[in-house]
């Protein structure tokens, strides 16, 4: 059963740049029925989709964070990552990984994220 | 971007209620809407996908119906288990956006 796992580093100082992990076990991140993706939520408030990545590198971003973060992955090591730039308070969040889960439908594909990570926990604060 | 407006934000209801709450879309999504649960202190979980599909493992007391702007998630019977927030997704396009939220308690 495919799990994923956040890691990162819990606590950034406002201007920093935060750099996370997930980490894919029970399964493999080059598969071609799958994307992977960053979702945030900061503390009792609504999830905010960030980005998405497939395996050959191909990327989509939130327009409102784009020019702050990079989405990559590494198949060597079944892993994908995110690193946002020049954080603030409005960057704490616990920060999800997942699978979008590209179900198939008879007229193509039906995106929805079906398995999450535990989430990492990300507070900036100097 | 497409916003998601979900009804009512709080509902409270009673173990063997039925519980049907709205996602509502600024722009027609066809079927592209999900449907999670979230408890306290604990990642999101898929419960519908194509708007009204059921996501395997899922009781099937959660249904998803509708399409364009208007999905209405449904529980019938409510059990002890089920009271948690629960998020529309719409993923039409990017970027993909989620619902405020609509939080069930228990009365």
């Amino acid at each position: 059963q495919l799990q994923m796992q956040e890691s990162g580093p819990g606590l950034v100082k406002p201007s920093e740049t935060v750099s996370l992990t997930c980490t894919i076990s029970g399964g493999s991140i080059i598969s071609s029925s799958h994307y992977w993706g960053w979702i945030r939520q900061p503390p009792g408030r609504e999830l905010e989709w960030i980005a998405t990545v497939y395996h050959d590198g191909g990327s989509y971003y939130n327009p409102s964070l784009k020019t702050r973060v990079t989405i990559s992955v590494d198949t060597s090591k079944n892993q994908f990552s995110l690193t946002l730039t020049s954080v603030t308070a409005a960057d704490t969040a616990v920060y999800y990984c997942a699978r979008d889960g590209r179900f198939q439908a008879s007229d193509g594909y039906l995106d929805a994220f079906d398995v999450w990570g535990q989430g990492t926990m990300v507070t900036v604060s100097s | 971007d497409i916003h998601l407006i979900q009804s009512p934000s709080f509902l409270s209801a009673s173990v063997g209620d039925r519980v049907t709450i709205t996602c509502r879309a600024s722009q027609g999504i066809t079927s592209y809407l999900a449907w999670y649960q979230q408890k306290p202190g604990k990642a999101p979980k898929l419960l519908i996908y194509g708007a009204s599909t059921l996501q395997s493992g899922v009781p099937s007391r959660f249904s998803g119906s509708g399409s364009g702007t208007e999905f209405t998630l449904t529980i019938n019977s409510l059990q002890p288990e089920d009271f948690a927030t629960y998020y529309c997704q719409q993923l039409n396009g990017f970027p993909f956006t989620f619902g405020p939220g609509t939080k069930v308690d228990i009365k």
